[in-house]
């Protein structure tokens, strides 16, 4: 089976800079995601890693590391909205348009 | 559409009783996926559709619960003689190739499923 761990939940002040780590064992690893989604509302794409390194877009950043199992995470400058769970997921498989396996999420509470 | 558009966004069900929980994927997506999210869990995949090809059914947990797709374009994931287990959000996704090799994944506001 898949096995995905991630920290159940985080807390931070609005400003700060917030890492959240993901470990994985998978077999037929094919790309890590992250996923944001707010309470009630539909999971929403933030970013995508298939090879070893960092992914910056904007104020988050995803790195990956495939010979550790390991990515993370990182919101800088974090502002109230970004209070949500962040979802990390796995594909498996040589289709390109396979299946996620997800954590469990990490749900980030931003106080001011 | 725009977007991923799931109907009921709510249901209210006794136990015993059939439910049908319907998904418009993406125009154009070739790739549809069911969901399931439980209070404090994860995701957990229950059926993938991908073009012509035999769904992917390994995550369905009983044969109560099915799925079909119709025209590649609908689908309905229906769960027999619900369980008060059954009780959850359901989710469905819809991607298509696209030049990164992503291919994201784009969900639907979920549909929530409480049993009585």
């Amino acid at each position: 089976g898949q096995n995905i761990d991630q920290p159940t939940e985080m807390t931070a002040t609005e400003g700060a800079i917030v890492q959240i780590n993901c470990t994985y064992q998978t077999s037929g690893f094919n790309g890590l995601f992250w996923y944001q989604q707010h309470a009630g509302e539909a999971p929403t794409f933030l970013s995508y890693n298939v090879l070893d390194g960092l992914e910056e877009k904007g104020r988050f950043s995803s790195f990956l590391s495939r010979s550790k199992g390991y990515s993370y995470l990182l919101l800088k400058e974090l502002q109230m909205k970004d209070s949500a769970s962040y979802l990390c997921a796995v594909r498996v498989g040589g289709s390109t348009l396979g299946r996620l396996y997800f954590g469990r999420g990490t749900q980030l509470t931003v106080w001011p | 559409g725009a977007g991923v558009s799931q109907s009921p966004s709510n249901k209210v069900t006794e136990k015993g009783k059939d439910v049908e929980l319907r998904c418009d994927p993406i125009s154009g997506h070739t790739a549809l996926y069911w969901y399931r999210q439980s209070l404090g869990q994860g995701l957990e995949f229950l059926i993938y559709f991908q073009g012509n090809s035999a769904p992917d059914k390994s995550g369905l947990p009983s044969d109560r619960f099915s799925a079909e797709r119709t025209g590649g374009s609908v689908s309905t994931l229906t769960i027999q003689r619900t369980q008060q287990e059954d009780s959850a959000v359901y989710l469905c996704a819809s991607s298509s190739p696209d030049s990164s090799g992503a291919n994201v994944l784009t969900f639907g506001a979920g549909s929530r499923l409480t049993v009585l």
